[in-house]
């Protein structure tokens, strides 16, 4: 079976630009996560939707980015204006959230590499 | 609010030895889940091992184990029979019962040397 699969793998842009990293997650999967890694912060949950719908978007750093999900198979980040702080890596992650428990694994996509100079 | 701290940046093993790595965690919830996740240098995030707290049994992965000390707040994982593919950064992490927030320690560099 696929994995999480995100695009693209590196992405490198100029001030100002533009940014949008897409995700999709593994098929069955209910929750779909977005992270941000940098070496100063580590591993940082930005946002994450359960059934299509925005649950928690209490990391998401300012108004530059946002977030969605149309369907259940495909989300995107967009970060409007890029500036050079937001390079870091961007992880997609999904989940099959069960009623019985709350939760389950998180599986991760390989990430994305953003450079923005 | 959930903490998760790895007291040791970087490791190092030898090949064919065992290494442990630490981690502790602060949470006021009865329910919470464990995991540690591998990262190698590919950047992939994944997942080693998770442990459930309700659960006294310490999970088990081949030569993966945790040595889960609820009271002590304590989630170690050891690696028995280091192989060179095991160089990576490794994560400890916890979820609350309830929620799907993890929250990710800073991570443990171990390097295995042949």
């Amino acid at each position: 079976d696929a994995g999480v699969i995100q695009s693209p793998r590196h992405e490198v842009t100029e001030m100002g630009q533009e940014v949008t990293l897409r995700c999709k997650p593994i098929s069955g999967h209910n929750s779909l996560f977005w992270y941000r890694q940098t070496m100063m912060r580590g591993l940082e949950l930005l946002i994450y939707f359960n059934n299509n719908v925005p649950i928690d978007d209490s990391g998401m750093p300012e108004d530059r980015f946002s977030a969605k999900m149309p369907n259940a198979s495909f989300s995107t980040l967009k970060i409007q204006p890029s500036e050079p702080r937001d390079s870091a890596v961007y992880f997609c992650a999904s989940s099959l959230k069960q009623e019985a428990s709350g939760r389950d694994t998180q599986y991760f996509g390989p990430g994305t590499r953003l450079t923005v100079l | 609010a959930q903490t998760v701290t790895q007291s040791q940046p970087e490791m190092s093993v030898q090949e064919a030895e065992t290494v442990t790595l630490s981690c502790t965690y602060d949470t006021s919830e009865n329910n919470y889940y464990l995991f540690w996740y591998k990262q190698p240098p590919s950047r992939q995030m994944i997942l080693v091992i998770r442990q459930e707290a309700y659960k006294q049994q310490n999970a088990t992965e081949n030569r993966f184990s945790v040595n889960f000390q609820k009271a002590a707040k304590s989630f170690s994982l050891k690696i028995s029979d280091s192989q060179l593919g095991d160089t990576a950064m490794y994560f400890c992490a916890c979820v609350r019962g309830g929620s799907e927030k993890l929250v990710f320690g800073k991570g443990t560099k171990l390097t295995v040397n042949p």
